[in-house]
């Protein structure tokens, strides 16, 4: 079975400076998605950045950054000129790229404060 | 595009009532709804699968009959809670999947349950 691991509970950064939050996981698969979510205080689940193991280029979304590396199994999430409003808690989901509909598998998340 | 809607927001509940909790696909047809309970300060625990149609595939340990799931159309899944206790307050959240495989999935802004 698939599992997702995020060791830092919680992370701070002051504003406008650089943060960067750790994801490894487990699979035996070779394809899959991998995935970081954010879940602010409203509690709503916004998709971050997604990233495409076939592909070696590093998914980009504005201030959102991934380095994934394959071979380590490892996908941190960088956030750049950090803002209030990314304070929240962070989740690293992992999905199967099989036939059918499978769920996302989430690690236990990073609470990430911002400090003006 | 690819919302779900969740209602209700938030609800409370005396012990031993049933309480209904819906999501529906605004723009999309979900063929599959995934379910999510979520604690405090921690990461979301799939419940169940449902699949339109067809009966809902229950995690180990979650009791099939407190949570009663149906997906009786392609843009509408429900999940009862009968006989409601305390220990069933949570957050419940629904998710189906968007686009194509490597899209993630879209989720309900959730449910907070309160069993008094």
């Amino acid at each position: 079975a698939q599992t997702v691991t995020q060791s830092q509970p919680e992370m701070s950064v002051q504003e406008a400076e650089t943060v960067t939050l750790s994801c490894t996981y487990d699979t035996s698969e070779s394809d899959y998605y991998l995935f970081w979510y954010k879940q602010p205080p409203s509690r709503q689940m916004i998709l971050v950045i997604r990233q495409e193991a076939y592909k070696q280029q590093n998914a980009t979304e504005n201030r959102f950054s991934v380095n994934f590396q394959k071979a380590a199994k490892s996908f941190s999430l960088k956030i750049s000129d950090s803002q209030l409003g990314d304070a929240a808690m962070y989740f690293c989901a992992y999905r199967r790229t099989n036939s059918g509909n499978t769920p996302l598998v989430f690690g236990k998340g990073t609470r990430l404060s911002v400090i003006a | 595009g690819a919302v779900v809607s969740q209602h209700p927001s938030w609800v409370i509940c005396k012990s031993g009532t049933s309480v209904k909790i819906e999501c529906r696909s605004l723009d999309f047809q979900a063929t599959t709804m995934f379910w999510y309970r979520q604690f405090p300060k921690q990461s979301l625990m799939l419940m169940a699968t449902s699949n339109e149609g067809s009966k809902a595939t229950y995690e180990q340990g979650v009791e099939k009959d407190k949570f009663l799931i149906n997906h009786a159309s392609l843009t509408l899944s429900t999940l009862t809670v009968t006989s409601a206790h305390p220990e069933d307050s949570s957050f419940y959240i629904c998710s189906a999947p968007r686009g194509g495989v490597g899209y993630g999935y879209t989720f309900g802004s959730g449910t907070r349950l309160t069993v008094v």
